[in-house]
């Protein structure tokens, strides 16, 4: 069965100390991993969406890269208004339009 | 570009009513969209796909009688959770598909039942 792991679960960092989040995933014949930032109370929003293995997107403090199985979301020198919980989906051609979702990583940047 | 609003962004209705979640992509045209529900500190889960013009596809366990779809246009979809109990409690969000296969979320409705 396809499947979406992010690790860790929960991530604190110190302000400026940088760190990666794991996704990893086994669906067959990636269409495309996407990134999104979830802040508590609010909805999904849209960080970087990665097409093939050796792709790599930035913006501002993160950097996300793939290989043929999994993702990472570097944080450089985080701020604590990085705090968020960041999921990862997948979108595979069995799956029609339809996501998979990780279930997240809770991180927390502290001051 | 590709906002997504819904509206509510918060309701209170009392066990045994209905209640209508309006979705609405605000600049751009969206022929599926899709429902998610999300427990505290839980994933999304998906509850079905709406493609305008037809019927809305449901997940596994997912009552449509219960959770109506109508995706009327290419800018609206509507969820209505009718007959409400407690247990449908929850964070409800939707999402509109973009031109290729990213999805863009809108800030989610919280319901709560009593």
């Amino acid at each position: 069965e396809d499947q979406v792991t992010q690790s860790p679960e929960a991530l604190r960092l110190q302000e400026g100390e940088s760190s990666s989040l794991n996704c990893s995933y086994t669906v067959s014949g990636l269409r495309g991993l996407f990134w999104y930032r979830q802040d508590p109370g609010k909805g999904p929003e849209f960080l970087f969406t990665l097409y093939s293995a050796g792709e790599e997107k930035e913006k501002e403090r993160l950097k996300a890269t793939l290989t043929k199985k999994e993702s990472f979301l570097h944080i450089t020198a985080p701020k604590p208004e990085d705090s968020a919980t960041y999921l990862c989906a997948v979108q595979a051609p069995n799956t029609g339009n339809q996501f998979y979702f990780g279930t997240g990583t809770s991180l927390t940047v502290i001051p | 570009g590709a906002v997504v609003s819904q509206h509510p962004s918060w309701v209170i209705c009392k066990s045994g009513t209905s209640v209508k979640i309006e979705c609405r992509s605000l600049d751009f045209q969206a022929t599926t969209m899709f429902w998610y529900r999300q427990f505290p500190k839980q994933s999304l889960m998906l509850m079905a796909t709406s493609n305008e013009g037809s019927k809305a596809t449901y997940e596994q366990g997912v009552e449509k009688d219960k959770f109506l779809i109508n995706h009327a246009s290419l800018t609206l979809s509507t969820l209505t959770v009718t007959s409400a109990h407690p247990e449908d409690s929850s964070f409800y969000i939707c999402s509109a598909k973009g031109s290729i296969y990213e999805q863009y979320f809108g800030p989610g409705t919280r319901l709560t039942v009593t």
